[in-house]
């Protein structure tokens, strides 16, 4: 079962900045352990989009940010491109469970 | 590079062997993992193992704890997964990738199909 908590979907037109929330614990991302994103595009792997809470591996795309503060952590998406259509994941570490967790997943639809 | 092989169909209760065959960095300083992805479901963490340098040792996921052992060739550069008494909610595309925090590289996934 995923332990961090994320919408299930978000939207925006082209050119639109989009944000996307992963809430979590005190014993995951309220611990002070990273929240690492990944993109997943239809039939692919995921891949890793952000690591580190704000750290974008080399070819990502710096209209890709992410945020943390507290028990939540954020991704944002500016200037919304048809390409960015996948779902995306927040991972961690939870100390209670001894594991890595990921959040529940949001699938980002282009308009 | 990450590749998987080994899936297939198998009956509940059944076993069955995952591969993971590692390319272009230093296996034997990586710490690898097994995750998870049922049909039209999100993402599962299923295992970990260290290196063998940070002492080689392995964690599970609590729903696979007791029947899904994780191990390691360094000196094929080979992950495994050992799926003995597997169930229906098994079914999913297991995927190997390396680990430091975040799960930097992925491979494209096997799918296991556990029916009757």
């Amino acid at each position: 079962q995923s332990v961090l908590t994320q919408p299930p979907s978000v939207s925006g037109a082209p050119g639109q900045r989009v944000t996307i929330s992963c809430t979590g614990t005190s014993s995951n991302i309220g611990a002070g352990y990273d929240v690492h994103w990944y993109q997943q595009l239809p039939g692919t792997a995921p891949k890793l989009l952000m690591y580190g809470n704000t750290n974008r591996p080399l070819g990502v795309p710096d209209r890709f940010s992410g945020s943390k503060s507290g028990t939540s952590a954020s991704l944002a998406i500016t200037g919304l491109q048809a390409e960015d259509e996948a779902d995306y994941y927040c991972q961690s570490y939870d100390s209670s469970l001894s594991g890595y967790v990921f959040g529940t997943g949001t699938k980002v639809t282009v308009l | 590079q990450l590749v998987e092989s080994g899936g297939g169909l198998v009956n509940p209760g059944g076993s069955l062997k995952l591969s993971c065959a590692a390319s272009g960095f230093t296996f034997t300083n990586a710490w690898m993992n097994w995750v998870r992805q049922a049909p039209g479901e999100g993402l599962e963490w299923v295992g970990r193992i260290k290196s063998k340098t940070d002492g080689g040792t392995t964690a599970y996921a609590a729903p696979v704890r007791g029947r899904f052992t994780i191990s390691r060739d360094d000196s094929t550069n080979t992950l495994y997964l050992q799926m003995n008494s597997l169930k229906t909610e098994d079914t999913a595309v297991y995927y190997c990738t390396t680990v430091a925090g975040q799960m930097a590289s992925w491979g494209q996934g096997t799918l296991v199909t556990v029916s009757s």
